[in-house]
């Protein structure tokens, strides 16, 4: 499969423990993004990355919130000391390059807090 | 940053009728919009998009067209089918690609 895949698909934890989500991207796309997507709700931004630079992160989002593609391929999420409202879907999405590409987006990640 | 706003939140239509999407957007500087169709338990997948360069584009039942001035854009099915029953999301793009929040489409036969 060749497509944006995400790790795990599905992660239930319990209030307060940390969690970590991983995102591969379609090969040598350039830019990654990361959503939060609740149910009936569209897909939230929460940060993007133009190869290993994360270039904007969303003012909502909260400091326990943590994004990172160290080599300009794969990235990760990390949610610090999990709330029951972080309880949603996380996106992961790829394109070429640029803004004004079609993005691809992976299965997510489905998280339960507990 | 870029605030995409999409009504209807449903829409509900009858077999071989026309739906229409609206949306709105506010950074001037966004200059490509991107519809998606996301079916239940599935991934977001494009459907059609269009750039500030371009004022309408149509793809067989699908169009969208784009109003720079008034920094609006839509999206038009023609003859639906039931099997065009999903959510739909428009999407603005400057800098980060911004998503409206949603609308849901039944098509009832």
């Amino acid at each position: 499969d060749t497509g944006v895949s995400q790790d795990p698909r599905h992660k239930i934890t319990k209030r307060g423990q940390n969690v970590t989500f991983r995102c591969d991207p379609i090969s040598e796309h350039n830019r990654l993004y990361w959503y939060r997507q609740t149910l009936g709700q569209g897909p939230e931004f929460l940060t993007y990355f133009q190869n290993e630079a994360q270039l904007e992160k969303s003012r909502l989002l909260s400091d326990r919130f943590s994004a990172e593609r160290p080599k300009g391929s794969f990235s990760t999420l990390e949610i610090q000391r999990t709330e029951q409202g972080d309880s949603a879907m996380y996106l992961c999405a790829s394109s070429p390059t640029g803004s004004n590409t079609e993005a691809f987006f992976g299965q997510g990640t489905r998280l339960t807090v507990v | 940053g870029e605030n995409v706003e999409q009504h209807p939140s449903t829409l509900s239509v009858q077999e071989g009728d026309s739906a229409v999407i609206k949306c709105t957007y506010s950074d001037s500087a966004s200059n490509y919009f991107p519809w998606y169709k996301q079916e239940l338990g599935k991934r977001p997948q494009l459907i059609i998009d269009i750039r500030s360069n371009v004022g309408e584009k149509k793809d067989q039942r699908i169009a969208v067209t784009l109003n720079k001035t008034a920094k609006h854009f839509s999206l038009h099915i023609t003859e639906t089918q039931p099997e065009d029953s999903a959510v739909y999301f428009c999407a603005g793009s400057g800098t980060a690609l911004i998503f409206g929040k949603g609308t849901t489409l039944s098509v009832s036969s």
